[in-house]
């Protein structure tokens, strides 16, 4: 079936410790784009990309880094300079009007 | 830069009745495209509704219309005959642009909707 994958589901990130959230699509879309929801609010683009090898800041994208290497694949790190990374992540893909949502990463702090 | 208001945290609607769902916003750009999106309790995020900038007519998806007034720039979003399964939060979203795949797209805070039975 087409659609979106974020993995993992849960992620859990220690002190100082990068870690990268999976998004993959088969949509076939050139724009991919992250987001980052807050209990209760609405969501803040971190980073998004237009084509392969290409991507922008969003908002709010200190602490996170991308990589656009295949149309497929927008991978997001946060890394340990983001000092609240606890957050519900959100991964889109967009052929042109509207974006497809992937079912999200909730990423806690231990 | 672009800004998308929408002033109502949070909102009650009996069943069967219909709900207005606010939203304005800000961009200096004359092609531009609105959206909106419902997210229920499970977290994913549903589209309902779109608007090109350019568009004369409101935009209707069944129960959903949008009440689009480009001199105020307001999206407002109509639920007509209000389901209990239309308690979620709702996001107006905004895209500038010429509606490809190249555009940046913003969300707003979002309104909790409660629908009551």
């Amino acid at each position: 079936d087409g659609g979106i994958t974020q993995s993992p589901k849960y992620l859990f990130r220690k002190e100082g410790q990068n870690v990268t959230l999976s998004c993959e699509q088969n949509l076939n879309h050139d724009a991919m784009y992250w987001y980052r929801q807050d209990p209760g609010q609405g969501l803040r683009l971190i980073y998004y990309s237009q084509i392969v090898n290409d991507f922008q800041k969003g908002d709010i994208a200190e602490g996170y880094s991308v990589s656009r290497e295949k149309k497929e694949s927008f991978p997001l790190t946060v890394t340990s300079a983001q000092k609240n990374p606890t957050a519900f992540y959100l991964c889109a893909s967009s052929p042109g009007q509207g974006l497809f949502f992937g079912s999200g990463t909730q990423l806690s702090v231990l | 830069a672009q800004k998308i208001t929408q002033t109502q945290p949070g909102m009650f609607v009996q069943e069967k009745e219909a709900v207005t769902l606010d939203c304005t916003y800000d961009t200096s750009d004359q092609s531009y495209g609105l959206f909106w999106y419902k997210q229920p309790s499970s977290g994913e995020m549903i589209f309902l509704i779109y608007q090109g900038s350019y568009d004369e007519q409101n935009a209707t998806e069944g129960r959903y219309s949008l009440n689009f007034q480009k001199a105020r720039k307001s999206a407002n979003l109509v639920i007509s005959a209000s389901q209990l399964g239309d308690s979620a939060m709702y996001f107006c979203a905004m895209r500038e642009g010429r509606g490809t795949s190249y555009d940046k797209v913003i969300f707003g805070p979002g309104t909790s909707l409660s629908v009551i039975p």
